[in-house]
């Protein structure tokens, strides 16, 4: 079975760029979530979509933040403008979402905002 | 409201040793699922293992081991002799049984195991 793949690998851009990552989870998976792990810290929920809806984006800034999940597969996390402080992993994972299902992550994408 | 707290942040030992990662949890409902994770040096999040609040018999595979008290709120991670293939952060996190998968993590213990 075929992981949560994810692009790029590697992102570095200046602030008030903007940038984009792609997310495309396990076959079969309807929930998806996109999570920000800062350096030294735990990852924290972005957003989590069930199919292609919205469960819970109450974290996320949508002032510069915004995510898609079109015909409930493939996702984009879109961030515009950059701050220094978005510098971060970008982890997607999915799962089942039948409640208490193991999350399965991508290897991230590591945004550096110089 | 959920949390998840890994008081050790880094945890150092010699190969063969063996090591526990402390987690305590708190949490207002009475079905949830706890899991741990691992992630090395390549960034992935590798799931170890998941129990839930019903179930809080010990488990072992093979050298890892898990004590789940819900007395205390804890469920603690062990790892027996140690080898340097351990060496990675290793996360504790919770998450309501009901209708979601969503998982809120503690912050995380590094373990540097050296030859």
């Amino acid at each position: 079975e075929a992981g949560v793949a994810q692009s790029p690998r590697y992102k570095i851009i200046e602030k008030r760029q903007s940038v984009a990552f792609w997310c495309n989870p396990i076959s079969g998976h309807a929930t998806l979530y996109w999570y920000q792990q800062i350096l030294g810290q735990g990852p924290k929920l972005l957003i989590q979509f069930q199919n292609n809806g919205v469960v819970d984006d109450s974290q996320l800034p949508k002032d510069r933040f915004s995510a898609e999940r079109l015909k409930g597969v493939d996702s984009t996390l879109k961030i515009q403008p950059a701050k220094l402080e978005d510098s971060a992993v970008y982890l997607c994972a999915s799962s089942l979402g039948q409640g208490g299902s193991p999350l399965h992550f991508g290897n991230g994408t590591r945004l550096t905002v110089t | 409201a959920q949390k998840v707290t890994q008081a050790q942040t880094e945890i150092s030992v010699v190969e063969k040793e063996d090591v526990t990662l402390d987690c305590v949890y708190e949490t207002r409902d009475t079905t949830y699922y706890l899991f741990w994770y691992k992630q090395p040096p390549s960034g992935e999040l590798v799931f170890l293992i998941r129990r839930n609040s019903f179930d809080e018999q010990n488990e072992i595979s093979g050298r890892y081991s898990w004590n789940f008290q819900k007395s205390t709120s804890s469920f603690n991670f062990t790892i027996t002799a140690s080898q340097v293939v351990d060496s990675a952060v290793y996360f504790c996190a919770l998450s309501e049984a009901r209708n979601t998968d969503k998982l809120i993590f503690g912050t995380g213990t590094r373990l540097q195991v050296f030859p």
